[in-house]
C-alpha cells in the first residue's frame, strides 16, 4: 500500500511562480526522496533528504523535512513550463531496509 | 549498461497466458526493484533483490507473480495465467548500494491483458 500522501493532488501555476508540494508519512523513516515523472515516462530522482537533515537544496529545488510532524515539502522556485510533470514523494521506512514506498503523486501544470 | 533497460516496452496478451518481463539494471548496482504502476497512481512495490537474494516479496499480489535474479544482474518478472487486472506499467529500478538510496528507473514495460 502507498504510505506517503502528497497534497495537493493537482497544482496549476503560472511560469515564474513558485510551486510548493507537501508529503506526509506515517512511521519513522531513514530518508525521504522526491521523484519527477514526465507523461508516463520513467521516474527521475530529484533529491534525497535524510532523517537527521532539516533542509536541502538542489538548484531551484528546496526540500524540508519535519520528522516531528512526519511531513516534507518540495519547493520549486521560478517554475518553468518544462517543470510540468507528476511529482512523487517516496519514503524509506526504518526497519524496511531497501524498500522505498511511493505516494500517489502530485500533478503540476506550469502555464507558459 | 548506461541505464536501466526493460523489455519488452509493450506487451499485449490474452487472459490466461504467461508473460515474462525483463530488466537489465545498471552494471554493478547491487539492488534491483520491481514496481507496478497503474495509470494516475504512484508505483506500488512488488519485490526487490540484493544481488541474487530476494529479501522481500511482500508486494507480489498473488502466487501467479514471481521474480528472479539468478546471477545478481538481469532480473525477470513472470506473471502466470494473466488476468485483466494485471494490466499496468511494470517498472524496474536499480540502486548502487544495499541501503535505500537513489533509485534509477527504466522506461517500464506496459502490459495489456485482453
Amino acid at each position: 500500500s502507498q504510505q506517503g500522501e502528497e497534497d495537493p493532488q493537482a497544482l496549476s501555476i503560472q511560469e515564474g511562480e513558485n510551486a510548493t508540494m507537501n508529503c506526509s508519512y506515517k512511521t519513522s523513516i531513514n530518508n525521504l526522496q522526491w521523484y519527477r515523472q514526465n507523461s508516463g515516462r520513467g521516474l527521475v530522482h530529484l533529491i534525497l533528504i535524510r532523517s537527521n537533515e532539516r533542509e536541502k537544496h538542489s538548484g531551484r529545488l528546496r526540500v524540508t523535512l519535519d520528522t516531528s510532524k512526519k511531513s516534507s515539502s518540495l519547493l520549486i522556485t521560478a517554475s518553468r513550463a518544462a517543470d510540468t510533470a507528476s511529482y512523487f514523494c517516496a519514503t524509506a521506512y526504518t526497519g524496511a531496509n531497501s524498500k522505498l514506498t511511493f505516494g500517489k503523486g502530485i500533478t503540476l501544470s506550469v502555464r507558459p | 549498461g548506461a541505464g536501466v533497460s526493460q523489455s519488452p516496452r509493450y506487451k499485449v496478451t490474452k487472459r490466461g497466458q504467461d508473460v515474462t518481463l525483463r530488466c537489465d539494471p545498471i552494471s554493478s548496482h547491487a539492488t534491483l526493484y520491481w514496481y507496478q504502476q497503474a495509470l494516475g497512481q504512484g508505483p506500488e512495490f512488488l519485490t526487490y533483490f540484493n544481488y541474487e537474494a530476494q529479501p522481500d516479496k511482500s508486494g507480489l499480489p498473488s502466487d501467479r507473480f514471481s521474480a528472479e535474479r539468478p546471477e545478481g544482474s538481469i532480473s525477470t518478472l513472470t506473471i502466470q495465467r494473466t488476468e485483466q487486472r494485471d494490466s499496468a506499467m511494470y517498472r524496474c529500478a536499480s540502486s548502487p548500494g544495499l541501503v535505500t538510496g537513489e533509485l534509477f528507473f527504466g522506461e517500464g514495460s506496459r502490459l495489456t491483458v485482453l
